[in-house]
């Protein structure tokens, strides 16, 4: 059964730049026709999808976010990172990692992390 | 953005109810939907997707239904393990984008 888990720092300040990872088990993040996800929750916006990195390495993100959004590749680890840089009070949110499991044109997120809650505070 | 309506924002019925939730989408979407569930403190589970496909290990009393821009969850004879929020999902472009939720009591 594939396994997602996220981690990373719980309170981040503002303006600083916000960074998790998430760590996948059984199954390798670049083969296959996947795409690993970041998404966050808020009680104000709801879910949130803040961007995919495909299994051939190439990204693609939420055009609201895309300034500040990158989504580092490291292919020596089943990782995937999130980096969202000057945040303010507005990011903070629980973040989720999911894997998107594409079916013809259609990609759901089959399998998710437990999620981790971030806060931006000073 | 394509934006996601969902209706009803909450309900309440009885163990055994047959229970519908529709989704609808600001704009065609064909049929690149899918449905998830979440219990509190829990991550999204996904239900359905390609608007009616059944994923693996999800129990036969939920059904999905629609395509274009309207669409439907049923679920058939609720139980008492279905009280959770649902929500749609489209990824028919970007940005992918969710419902508001619709949250499901059961009495």
């Amino acid at each position: 059964q594939v396994q997602l888990r996220e981690s990373g720092p719980g309170l981040v300040k503002p303006s600083e730049t916000l960074s998790l990872t998430c760590t996948v088990s059984n199954a390798s993040v670049f083969s296959g026709n996947y795409f690993w996800n970041w998404i966050r929750q808020t009680p104000g916006k709801g879910l949130e999808w803040i961007g995919f990195i495909e299994y051939s390495g190439n990204t693609n993100y939420n055009p609201s976010l895309k300034s500040r959004v990158t989504m580092p590749v490291d292919t020596s680890k089943s990782q995937f990172s999130l980096m969202l840089s000057s945040v303010t009070a507005a990011d903070t949110a629980v973040y989720y990692c999911a894997r998107g499991h594409c079916v013809a044109a259609t990609c759901p997120l089959d399998f998710w992390g437990p999620g981790t809650l971030v806060t931006v505070s000073s | 953005a394509i934006q996601m309506t969902q209706s009803p924002s909450s309900l309440s019925a009885s163990v055994g109810d047959r229970v519908t939730i529709t989704c609808r989408a600001s704009q065609g979407i064909g049929n690149d939907l899918a449905w998830y569930h979440q219990k509190p403190g829990k991550a999204p589970q996904l239900l359905i997707y390609a608007a009616s496909t059944l994923q693996s290990g999800v129990p036969s009393r939920f059904s999905g239904r629609g395509s274009g821009t309207d669409f439907t969850l049923t679920i058939s004879s609720l139980q008492p393990e279905d009280s959770a929020t649902y929500y749609c999902q489209q990824d028919y472009n970007n940005p992918c984008t969710f419902g508001q939720g619709t949250k499901l009591e059961i009495k």
